[in-house]
């Protein structure tokens, strides 16, 4: 079955402080990874699609990466706005294009 | 603004009752989505529609049944509803092409009591 773990559950940040969030993955098959942040009662919003192991994308402070196993999500001197809860998730091939989202990280940055 | 558009935002019920939701997805878009997301659990996908046919199927119970009409607005059915089923209930949509990126609607917070 596929997994998809999120680590840690929650993270408190000083602005400024850099840290990682992480997602490791356990499919048959990956076609895509993806990473949306989620704010209180909102839909998750798109942040990347990663494809294939070595792969980096960045926008402003967030920088994602991923291995066969896992991705990264790096965020640089957060800041407050910055919090919000992390979603990962993987979309497999195979017939279907299920996508099986993490369970998140609550981020919290605090000025 | 995502582009996707739910209704109603906010939905109380009883146990027993059938409920529909409303999903127009962003224009151009082929693909629906529907998950659900509960308190302790993170987002499940439901089901898929791409163009007016089922495309794939998730965790979906089957007193839970959704359709895309020709227009390609979705609506997802929920009947005899339980007090489990009290989550908020995302519909997404993506253009054909773009990695299946999904954009998300505010959602519809469904309380059953």
């Amino acid at each position: 079955e596929d997994q998809v773990t999120q680590s840690p559950e929650a993270l408190r940040l000083q602005e400024g402080e850099s840290s990682s969030l992480n997602c490791s993955y356990t499919v048959s098959g990956l076609r895509g990874l993806f990473w949306y942040r989620q704010d209180p009662g909102k839909g998750p919003e798109f942040l990347f699609t990663l494809y294939s192991a070595g792969e980096e994308k960045e926008k402003e402070r967030l920088k994602a990466t991923l291995t066969k196993k896992e991705s990264f999500l790096h965020i640089t001197a957060p800041k407050p706005e910055d919090s919000a809860t992390y979603l990962c998730a993987v979309q497999i091939f195979g017939g279907y294009q299920k996508v099986t989202f993490g369970t998140g990280t609550k981020l919290q940055v605090i000025p | 603004d995502s582009g996707v558009t739910q209704t109603p935002k906010h939905l109380i019920t009883a146990t027993g009752q059938r409920v529909t939701l409303r999903c127009s997805p962003r224009s151009g878009d082929l693909s629906v989505y529907w998950y659900q997301q509960s308190l302790d659990q993170g987002l499940q996908f439901l089901i898929q529609y791409y163009n007016g046919e089922e495309r794939a199927k998730g965790n979906i119970l089957e007193r839970f049944s959704a359709q895309q009409f020709p227009d390609l607005h979705s609506e997802l059915n929920l009947s005899s509803l339980e007090l489990g089923d009290s989550a908020l209930y995302f519909c997404a949509s993506s253009a054909p092409g773009t990695g299946d990126r999904a954009f998300f609607g505010q959602g519809t917070r469904l309380t059953v009591v």
